[in-house]
Formats: C-alpha cells, sequence, structure tokens
C-alpha cells in the first residue's frame, strides 16, 4: 500500500540559510499534519491543512511557512535556520472528509541538521 | 506543560509475557486517543485507538483501556514478541478551547519497550 512520502530524507544546512521539505501524502488523504521532533522529545505539532486551506496552526516559529498544494502534497518552507532547528520533522496524513477521528499515517521524516 | 505523559522512559519484559504501558493526560478536551509504535530512522506506525466514548478497543494481541475518570490509558500487549521492541508513543486529540480544532496529535514522551527472547 501507498505511504506518506517525505523527501529530502537528510539535509544539511548552514545557519541562516533556507530549506524546503516536501511531503506527498497517501492517495485521497485531504489532510497534512506537521510535527518536529527534537532530539530526546515527543514529536510536537506545527501546523496543518485541510483541503488546501491551514486548519490549525501549533509551535511553528514565524521563521517557517508552509503551503498545501491543489495535488494535496505539502511543503514546510523554513527559513534563516537556527542551530536549535536541527531535529527530525514528520509529515502524517488522514482522511479527514469523513470526520476527524481517523488516524494519521507518518511519514519516516526529514531529518534536518543545522551547522 | 506536558499534557500527554508518559512516566516510564522505558520497560523491559520476557518474550510471552505481558507488557503494559502507562499514559496519563491531563486536557479534558481530549476525546480520542491513539498508540503508535516508533522505529529507528522510521516514522511512527498507527497501532491502536480509542474514543473516550469507550473503555476498552482489542485488536489481536493490542488492547487498550482508558479510565476518564482517572485521566488515564493503558496499552496491554499479549503475549509480547522480540519484534515489539520499539518506542511506544501515547496520542490524545480533542478540541481547542475555541470548540474547533481536532485533528493535531499531542503526544506524550515515549516509552521504550523492550522485549527479550
Amino acid at each position: 500500500a501507498a505511504g506518506v512520502i517525505q523527501s529530502p530524507r537528510h539535509l544539511i544546512k548552514e545557519k541562516r540559510e533556507t530549506a524546503t521539505l516536501k511531503c506527498y501524502p497517501i492517495p485521497r488523504h485531504d489532510t497534512v499534519y506537521w510535527y518536529q521532533q527534537g532530539p530526546g522529545q515527543d514529536p510536537q505539532f506545527l501546523i496543518s491543512f485541510y483541503e488546501k486551506m491551514q486548519s490549525d496552526k501549533g509551535s511553528i516559529p514565524d521563521r517557517f511557512s508552509a503551503q498545501q498544494f491543489s495535488d494535496y502534497h505539502s511543503e514546510l518552507n523554513m527559513s534563516s535556520l537556527e542551530l536549535g532547528d536541527s531535529a527530525l520533522y514528520f509529515c502524517a496524513s488522514s482522511f479527514d472528509g469523513s470526520g476527524p477521528y481517523n488516524e494519521q499515517f507518518f511519514g519516516p521524516g526529514t531529518r534536518l541538521t543545522v551547522l | 506543560d506536558q499534557q500527554v505523559k508518559q512516566n516510564s522512559p522505558s520497560l523491559s519484559v520476557q518474550e510471552g509475557r505481558i507488557s503494559i504501558l502507562n499514559c496519563d493526560y491531563t486536557n479534558s478536551m481530549f476525546d480520542y486517543f491513539l498508540w503508535y509504535k516508533k522505529y529507528p530512522a522510521e516514522g511512527p506506525t498507527f497501532l491502536i485507538s480509542i474514543s473516550s466514548i469507550k473503555d476498552k478497543n482489542e485488536d489481536g494481541r493490542f488492547t487498550v483501556f482508558l479510565n476518564k475518570s482517572a485521566k488515564h490509558l493503558s496499552l496491554h500487549i499479549v503475549p509480547s514478541q522480540p519484534g515489539d521492541s520499539a518506542v511506544y508513543f501515547c496520542a490524545a486529540k480533542g478540541r481547542n478551547a475555541g470548540g474547533t480544532s481536532y485533528g493535531k496529535l499531542t503526544f506524550g514522551q515515549g516509552t521504550i519497550l523492550t522485549v527479550h527472547p
């Protein structure tokens, strides 16, 4: 079965650079979530999109922005990178069109390292 | 503040025995709970969920129990197998103060389960 695809899997950037992470949800899923997991921490919700509109916002820095495109894939754009942005970034997708209580399926994550 | 807490960072059990992973939550707006399993270098994998209108949900070797009054849930794995060794995350979702958002997951810190042959 098709799963959530994230690219790239690994990314190394310098401080103050920009990064773009991509997420391709499971076909027919209409909702995408982004989570950030720091070293030894639990995943923290950043932002979500339902049917290409932002549906919720968590602890996402103003330096970050995201969008969901017409084909339902999503991109997380990160600017002015800081050392503290080094983390594992997960994308998850779900089909919420029939209601909110559906499980989220996670991608393998993108490991971002900021030097 | 940690709204979902897994107070045991690790658990070690013998193959064939029962594994019990515990989770506590503080936010009374949570009404749907999920357990995820995570292997290194992979994303969390959904295991089992339970709605707040139930107190038990069973799926094969996995059973989740919910005690709403105590704001406590637990995951039972029986019998435990070496392949169950992974990090287990408890997660919850519900409506926010404005009553509008229920999609995002709030995770616990995770419990590392090791099942010895």
